[in-house]
């Protein structure tokens, strides 16, 4: 079974509509991201949370919403889709321990397979 | 100015042949960078850290120029399965700042 998760996978909406798409992790780590990415442009951070009580807004965060209901789950909403949020979604996760088991500055970042939300 | 440039490519190359993309970055004082690879339509996935004094993995080398602000990934002996859009990223302010991915087709 994969380690991060993503429902849908694929969404088809209408401008107007209240969007939520969620993210389910296994892998036990604090942190966790959404990601947009449109053609051209890369990924872009829309929200970020290093712990359940810890919401941070990223890049791009306007229009979006986030939900850290557990440390496993993390859902982004569109409380009123718009044609320019069409996009591929990424939820991704990392670590609080480095890879040498020491807090390092810098932890992989683990994705989970994406949605692709259209918005009509 | 982008945080983070890449030239989109797409770059084209035979097999064996050996490939080079560059990177900019825009914030002096980022310490941390990365290569991240990505397949059509799937999630990135890490594919090495970029240290000053460079490093080498099997065919891929990275290296980090500070003083001109620039990242190298320099792929050799390519093969099929290198064919995917490789990002540069910069690890700044404790969040991960994408380019925007330089795509690689590798053909027989």
């Amino acid at each position: 079974d994969a380690d991060v998760t993503q429902t849908p996978r694929n969404r088809i909406t209408k401008t107007g509509k209240r969007i939520m798409l969620e993210c389910s992790q296994t892998k036990g780590h604090d942190r966790m991201y959404w990601y947009r990415q449109d053609p051209g442009l890369g990924l872009r951070l829309i929200y970020y949370s290093f712990d359940v009580k810890d919401i941070n807004k990223g890049e791009i965060s306007d229009g979006y919403s986030v939900s850290r209901q557990a440390q496993a789950k993390f859902s982004l909403s569109l409380e009123s889709a718009i044609p320019n949020q069409t996009a591929l979604y990424f939820c991704a996760t990392s670590g609080n321990v480095g890879a040498s088991g020491s807090q390092s500055l810098y932890n992989e970042q683990f994705f989970g397979p994406g949605t692709r939300l259209t918005v009509l | 100015r982008k945080e983070v440039e890449q030239d989109p490519g797409p770059f084209n190359v035979p097999e064996g042949a050996t490939v080079a993309f560059n990177c900019t970055y825009s914030n002096s004082a980022s310490q941390s960078f990365f290569w991240y690879r990505q397949d059509c339509r799937k999630e990135p996935k890490l594919l090495m850290s970029v240290y000053s004094s460079g490093n080498e993995d099997g065919r891929f080398t990275a290296q980090l120029n500070r003083a001109s602000q620039y990242i190298s990934l320099l792929i050799r002996d390519s093969k099929l399965s290198d064919s995917a859009t490789y990002l540069c990223v910069d690890f700044g302010g404790g969040k991960l700042i994408f380019g925007q991915g330089t795509e690689l087709s590798v053909k027989p």
